[in-house]
């Protein structure tokens, strides 16, 4: 079973909704992960959280917001989504951002549909 | 920049053989990182393995083992005595000894293991 929980599973909102995508960790990891993954595509970086502070945004369109409230929770604020942002939407966290300790593990993920 | 290519898309064995699946990578970075992951049809990415560039003791786990060769940029990953479980997209994958720890991920080879 995985470590790392993501609620929900499934989404689906419209354009004019606000949601938000939960990912909580009880490992201990100092840092999580935002993906993002397109159907037959790899996982596409969205951000990185290290310390609870934000070291990398991948140039992510302002409608999604990160946020790291504390080391276990992850979340990913959503307003005014477009159809092309449903996908499969992945947390991750591993025990540091470099060096060996760099394995990411990853939750289940939320499916999410924007109609 | 660095990249990762798994040019088998899709390979579809019977149960009990054989498989292995190529990764090549490339990166003008001396100190990286390579990783494996499986994800099933549930859409969680489950953590294989990872191996570090000055490190090339290949590996054996069970009925995984993979194997690392520097001299041609290679991370190929065997699954001996396949079994239906086993299907499911594999990923490879490459990370810099560098802080942030931004997975750059292959295109996924989609295996299926047939009664």
């Amino acid at each position: 079973d995985t470590e790392v929980t993501q609620t929900p599973k499934h989404l689906v909102m419209g354009m004019t909704n606000k949601k938000s995508l939960k990912c909580e960790q009880h490992m201990g990891h100092r840092a999580m992960y935002w993906y993002k993954q397109k159907a037959k595509k790899p996982p596409e970086l969205m951000f990185v959280y290290s310390y609870e502070k934000l070291s990398i945004n991948e140039s992510v369109p302002s409608r999604f917001s990160p946020e790291c409230p504390n080391s276990s929770l992850l979340n990913l604020h959503l307003h005014a989504l477009q159809p092309e942002d449903s996908a499969l939407y992945l947390c991750a966290s591993s025990q540091g951002t470099g060096g060996a300790n760099t394995e990411a593990f990853f939750g289940q993920g939320t499916r999410l549909t924007v109609v | 920049a660095q990249k990762v290519t798994q040019a088998q898309t899709e390979i579809s064995v019977v149960e009990k053989e054989d498989v292995t699946l190529d990764c090549v990578y490339e990166t003008r970075d001396t100190t990286y990182y390579l990783f494996w992951y499986k994800q099933p049809p549930s859409g969680e990415l489950v953590f294989l393995i990872r191996r570090n560039s000055f490190d090339e003791q290949n590996e054996i786990s069970g009925r995984y083992s993979w194997n690392f060769q520097k001299s041609t940029s290679s991370f190929n990953f065997t699954i001996t005595a396949s079994q239906v479980v086993d299907s499911a997209v594999y990923f490879c994958a490459l990370s810099l000894g560098g802080g942030g720890n931004k997975l750059t991920f292959g295109t996924g080879t989609q295996l299926k293991v047939e009664l």
